[in-house]
């Protein structure tokens, strides 16, 4: 079975701070992992994904994630966080085939 | 990357009445769609998988006659709320994998639909 953890439902940055969002994930197979972001009522945009491949994943707006095997966890980063980036972001598990398994989310702050 | 348009973005109905929801990928042929629900402030719960040509399959705890899903074709999938009552408020939002991406291919979400139901 595959699982999503988000640590902090919330988090606040000073624009120009580093962006740390975690999670953490449960699969009891390889498992493909993914985060989005979510602006309010809207779908969800993929940011990045890992698919086995390198475990530092590159993804659009400057955010990348490192796939760590050994904490099975997938925190997503940003170097500089800018007032564009607030929103919510959730991390989802894949099995591989069809079903997804989202994180609760993680509603990003960036204050002025 | 690949297009998924949801239609209505928000709909209002009085109590009772039935809603359609509709799901197209846009630029890409898609043979599963996955229909969510998102309450406010909670992640997304996977309601349904539609599949073409076939029936619905459901998650454990969805009432298959309450949500009615359809996939006529592999572009259109359509979600059917019944009889639907204020409980049934929600956000709505449905995905679907690009056939190119294989196992490992993401989700493209649709922008989701606001259920309001008075």
């Amino acid at each position: 079975a595959q699982s999503v953890t988000q640590l902090g439902s919330h988090v606040s940055v000073s624009e120009g701070a580093l962006v740390l969002l975690r999670c953490n994930y449960s699969s009891s197979v390889p498992p493909y992992l993914f985060w989005y972001v979510q602006y309010p009522n809207q779908g969800l945009q993929l940011l990045l994904k890992y698919t086995s491949a390198a475990t530092l994943v590159k993804g659009i707006n400057g955010f990348e994630a490192e796939f760590k095997k050994s904490e099975t966890s997938f925190h997503l980063t940003k170097p500089s966080a800018h007032m564009s980036d607030a929103a919510e972001y959730f991390c989802a598990v894949s099995d591989g085939f069809n079903k997804f398994y989202f994180g609760s989310g993680t509603k990003l702050n960036v204050k002025p | 990357g690949a297009v998924v348009s949801q239609h209505p973005s928000r709909v209002i109905c009085k109590s009772g009445t039935s809603v359609k929801i509709e799901c197209r990928s846009l630029d890409f042929q898609a043979t599963t769609m996955f229909w969510y629900r998102q309450f406010p402030k909670q992640s997304l719960m996977l309601m349904a998988t539609s599949n073409e040509g076939s029936k619905a399959t459901y998650e454990q705890g969805v009432e298959k006659d309450k949500f009615l899903i359809n996939h006529a074709s592999l572009t259109l999938s359509t979600l059917t709320v019944t009889s639907a009552h204020p409980e049934d408020s929600s956000f709505y939002i449905c995905s679907a994998r690009s056939l190119a991406g294989g196992n490992t291919g993401e989700l493209f979400f649709g922008e989701g639909s606001r259920l309001t139901v008075l």
